[in-house]
């Protein structure tokens, strides 16, 4: 079964004080790994898909990487705006119902302070 | 463009009702999905649809039924309400060249009493 787990469940930083979220992930032959940031009361907003080990990719603020077991989501100098919980997400290779299915985490809720 | 909109935004249910939550997309997108998200838990997979006219089960699809006679609606049902179908339902959808990329709607509040 495919199992995607989200660190930490929290995180509380001061603006400007750059950290990372971590996304460990358990599933068989993963087809792509995907970030989504998620405000208060709205629906997800996609960020990122990384689909191989060593890839990267940046948008303002955040840099996702990939490695075999887990993605990493670094903030560089977050702002109060970038407070949200962030969800990371898989999809395993199969076939089937399973080549549509997303599996997520519980995500981890930023809270940047100013 | 408004992207994936869902209608209604919050609704209040007896045990037992009937609803049909609304999901439209003009995006032109082929595929369509429906989520549960409760608390403590990730986005959960209750139906999908790969095209206009089909529908099939995801992770969660016992006690909603699905229609998608129209590309750009996918319509859940929930026949029978019950207090476990408390939930924030989203709706998504996604191009059939990038399906792995889904965009979502705002979501429904669903309280089932």
């Amino acid at each position: 079964e495919d199992q995607v787990t989200q660190s930490p469940e929290a995180l509380r930083l001061q603006e400007g004080e750059s950290s990372s979220l971590n996304c460990s992930y358990t599933v068989s032959g993963l087809r792509g790994l995907f970030w989504y940031r998620q405000d208060p009361g709205k629906g997800p907003e996609f960020l990122f898909t990384l689909y191989s080990a060593g890839e990267e990719k940046e948008k303002e603020r955040l840099k996702a990487t990939l490695t075999k077991k887990e993605s990493f989501l670094h903030i560089t100098a977050p702002k109060p705006e970038d407070s949200a919980t962030y969800l990371c997400a898989v999809r395993a290779a199969g076939s089937g119902g399973s080549n549509y299915k997303l599996t997520f985490g519980k995500g981890t809720l930023l809270t940047v302070n100013p | 463009n408004a992207g994936v909109t869902q209608t209604p935004k919050f609704r209040v249910l007896k045990t037992g009702q009937s609803m049909t939550l609304l999901c439209a997309q003009d995006m032109n997108h082929e595929y369509m999905y429906w989520y549960r998200q409760d608390p403590g838990m990730g986005l959960r997979l209750i139906h999908y649809s790969v095209g206009e006219g089909t529908t099939a089960k995801g992770e969660v699809p016992d006690g909603y039924n699905v229609s998608r006679l129209k590309k750009q609606n996918f319509l859940l049902g929930l026949e029978s309400a019950a207090p476990s179908q408390t939930s924030v339902y989203f709706c998504a959808s996604s191009p059939a060249e990038s399906r792995e990329t889904q965009y979502f709607g705002p979501g429904t509040r669903l309280l089932v009493l």
